[in-house]
């Protein structure tokens, strides 16, 4: 069974472009999960979607972030502009059903470390 | 509101000996799962074992266990026959009705 993909693996940008990272789940598993994992931090949850709709967005810094699920499969998450606190490893995350249903188990990929110069 | 604490830092084990790695948290719900993941340097988060808070029976898999104490909060992981590969990064995370809260990690180094 193939993992969770993301890409790119790597990203260098200067503050104020903007960029996008690429998640692929699972096949089949219908929620999916955006992290941003600061340096000698643990990994801290961006938004949650179930399907193609968000469940959860509240600790999405709305005004530069901006995420979607389209066809409930693939998502992006996109920084613009960016700023220098935005570096960071990108983990995306799938699950088999909703969180809530308690046995749920979240499958990461490897990641985009993105750099913010 | 959940949060986890790993005061460890760092760790060290001698190859094929056993360390625990500590954690503790708090949580108002009274239903939920306590995990520890391994990041290794490739940095995919890696589950390595699971804890339904409502089981009293400490979670085992293979060389990984764990000490649940429910009272005091706490949630040590205990790494027996420790081997080079269990080099990485440890989170100990917690989870209620919603999505997972991480510690800040635990860096184990395995020395041959």
């Amino acid at each position: 069974e193939a993992g969770v993909a993301q890409s790119p693996r790597y990203k260098i940008i200067e503050k104020r472009q903007s960029v996008a990272f690429w998640c692929n789940p699972i096949s089949g598993h219908a929620t999916l999960y955006w992290y941003q994992q600061i340096l000698g931090q643990g990994p801290k949850l961006l938004i949650q979607f179930q399907n193609n709709g968000v469940v959860d967005d509240s600790q999405l810094p709305k005004d530069r972030f901006s995420a979607e699920r389209l066809k409930g499969v693939d998502s992006t998450l996109k920084i613009q502009p960016a700023k220098l606190e935005d570096s960071a490893v990108y983990l995306c995350a799938s699950s088999l059903t909703f969180w809530g249903s308690g046995e749920n188990i979240q499958y990461f990929g490897a990641g985009t470390r993105l750099s913010v110069l | 509101a959940q949060t986890v604490t790993q005061s460890q830092p760092e760790m060290s084990v001698q190859e094929a000996e056993t360390v625990t790695l500590s954690c503790t948290y708090d949580t108002s719900e009274s239903d939920y799962y306590l995990f520890w993941y391994k990041q290794p340097p490739s940095r995919q988060m890696i589950l390595v074992i699971r804890q339904e808070a409502y089981k009293q029976q400490n979670a085992t898999e293979n060389r990984f266990s764990v000490n649940f104490q429910k009272a005091a909060k706490s949630f040590s992981l205990k790494i027996s026959d420790s081997q080079l590969g269990d080099a990485a990064m440890y989170f100990c995370a917690s989870a209620g009705a919603n999505n997972l809260f991480f510690g800040t990690g635990t860096r184990l180094t395995v020395i041959p």
